[in-house]
């Protein structure tokens, strides 16, 4: 099992380019989630979705926008991207919400510049 | 709002040696609370959930304790060795709600 993959890895933008990261698990999780993590900040949630079709917003959800369309899948879009969102991006993926353990990706860092 | 608090000093410690991280939280009564591992460069790994009802969790090297009176939650690494370096987050969650990250703690075991 690969669990949770992310891609790109990496990426640069321009300010005002769009974007999006795409996030994949294949343990059948119904639960997924988009953070972001910046040096002392902590992970922060921008979107999360409890079910194909669903989504919902987190703590941080200006600026980006998501889709799940199948239940493997979770899409994070930035429509115009905006130097304030450089960051790392995880993806994590869950059984169940609330007490459930998060299985993560290995990020996604992107630059704007 | 809710606050969660992790030194953000890394903890340096001599090999063998017992490491204690702490974690605090403010104007949140949560239900559990998770700690996670994470490397430089990856992504976090889950390492133990202590629930409200439980005052202390063990997984082999790794001890848990929480204290819902304090708002605390103390994780130890007993005989710690230079593979522990990491940097580790706690999250207190509430039934039903998002798991909250703190900061994180940096530890550096030295052989």
């Amino acid at each position: 099992n690969a669990g949770v993959t992310q891609t790109p890895k990496f990426r640069v933008l321009k300010t005002g380019q769009s974007m999006t990261l795409l996030c994949a698990q294949d343990m059948n999780h119904e639960y997924m989630y988009w953070y972001r993590q910046d040096p002392g900040m902590g992970l922060r949630l921008i979107h999360y979705s409890v079910g194909e079709g669903t989504t919902a917003k987190g703590e941080v959800p200006d600026g980006y926008n998501v889709s799940r369309l199948k239940k493997q899948n979770f899409l994070l879009g930035l429509e115009s991207a905006a130097p304030s969102q450089t960051s790392v991006y995880f993806c994590a993926s869950s059984y169940s919400i609330g007490s459930g353990e998060l299985f993560f990706g290995e990020g996604s860092r992107l630059t704007v510049l | 709002s809710q606050k969660i608090e992790q030194n953000s000093e890394a903890l340096n410690i001599q090999e063998g040696k017992t490491a204690t991280l702490t974690c605090n939280y403010t104007n949140y009564s949560p239900a559990y609370l998770q700690w996670y591992r994470q490397d430089p460069g990856r992504g976090p790994v889950f390492l133990l959930l202590i629930r409200e009802n439980e005052k202390e969790k063990r997984k082999e090297r790794l001890k848990v304790t929480f204290d819902t009176t304090l708002k605390q939650s103390l994780f130890h690494i007993t005989a710690s060795q230079p593979a522990d370096s990491a940097t580790y987050l706690c999250a207190p969650g509430g039934a039903g709600n998002m798991l909250t990250f703190g900061g994180g703690t940096r530890l550096m075991v030295k052989p």
